[in-house]
């Protein structure tokens, strides 16, 4: 069991480029979550998804879009990168039944 | 509004001392409580997590909060640190609420640094 995979590990980009973080779980969970951490401020939700077909904007979803076409896909698109939009990205998912979140490995990108 | 605050942003002991990392929340309803452990270049890994019950919660890797609702606390700790414990802690809150989505409110973390 796999868990939660995120693609890429890692990614330089130039601004105002299109980039889409990718986000893949295989445990069935209804809810999914993107975060970015940066030092300092712990991790921040950017987007959520109760379940398939819905979405919601988080603390931080500004520049950010996401889509829930089906359960275990939860990407991330970032229309015109900026060079705020640095960070470490994780991807969670939780069962709608219980509160307890759990994280991809992480996608750090970088912004030039 | 929920709020979480991790006292101290580094936190550095010797092997085989007691682990401390204090936690602070604000909620206006019971909420859920939690730990994870994030370890270099990783996800993050829940180390226990508090809902209702018993106030002093047991988790992995021997560590263990205690829910102070007087306090509101959740501090963690461990009784004799190894040096695998080397990694940032978040603690998080989250409304106490059945089904659907739950918000995650972090706090900004403590980096731990253990030393022989």
């Amino acid at each position: 069991i796999a868990g939660i995979t995120q693609a890429p590990t890692s990614q330089i980009l130039a601004a105002g480029r299109r980039m889409t973080l990718r986000c893949t779980q295989d445990m069935r969970h209804n809810a999914m979550y993107w975060y970015r951490q940066d030092l300092g401020l712990g991790l921040r939700l950017i987007h959520y998804s109760n379940t398939a077909g819905t979405t919601g904007k988080g603390e931080v979803p500004d520049g950010y879009s996401v889509s829930r076409a089906n359960t275990d896909d939860f990407p991330l698109t970032l229309a015109s990168a900026v060079p705020s939009q640095t960070s470490v990205y994780f991807c969670a998912s939780s069962d709608s039944g219980a509160s307890t979140q759990y994280f991809g490995p992480g996608t750090r990108l970088t912004v030039l | 509004a929920q709020s979480v605050t991790q006292l101290g942003s580094h936190v550095s002991v010797s092997e085989g001392a007691l682990v401390l990392l204090r936690c602070n929340y604000s909620s206006s309803v019971p909420p859920y409580l939690f730990w994870y452990v994030q370890y270099p270049n990783q996800g993050l890994q829940l180390l226990l997590k508090y809902t209702t019950g018993a106030t002093l919660v047991k988790g992995i890797n021997g560590f263990e909060a205690e829910f102070k609702k007087s306090e509101t606390s959740f501090h963690l700790t461990k009784p004799s640190a190894h040096m695998s414990d080397a990694a940032e802690y978040f603690c998080a809150v989250s409304p106490a609420r059945a089904g659907g989505y739950n918000k995650l409110i972090f706090g900004a973390g403590t980096r731990l640094a253990v030393h022989p």
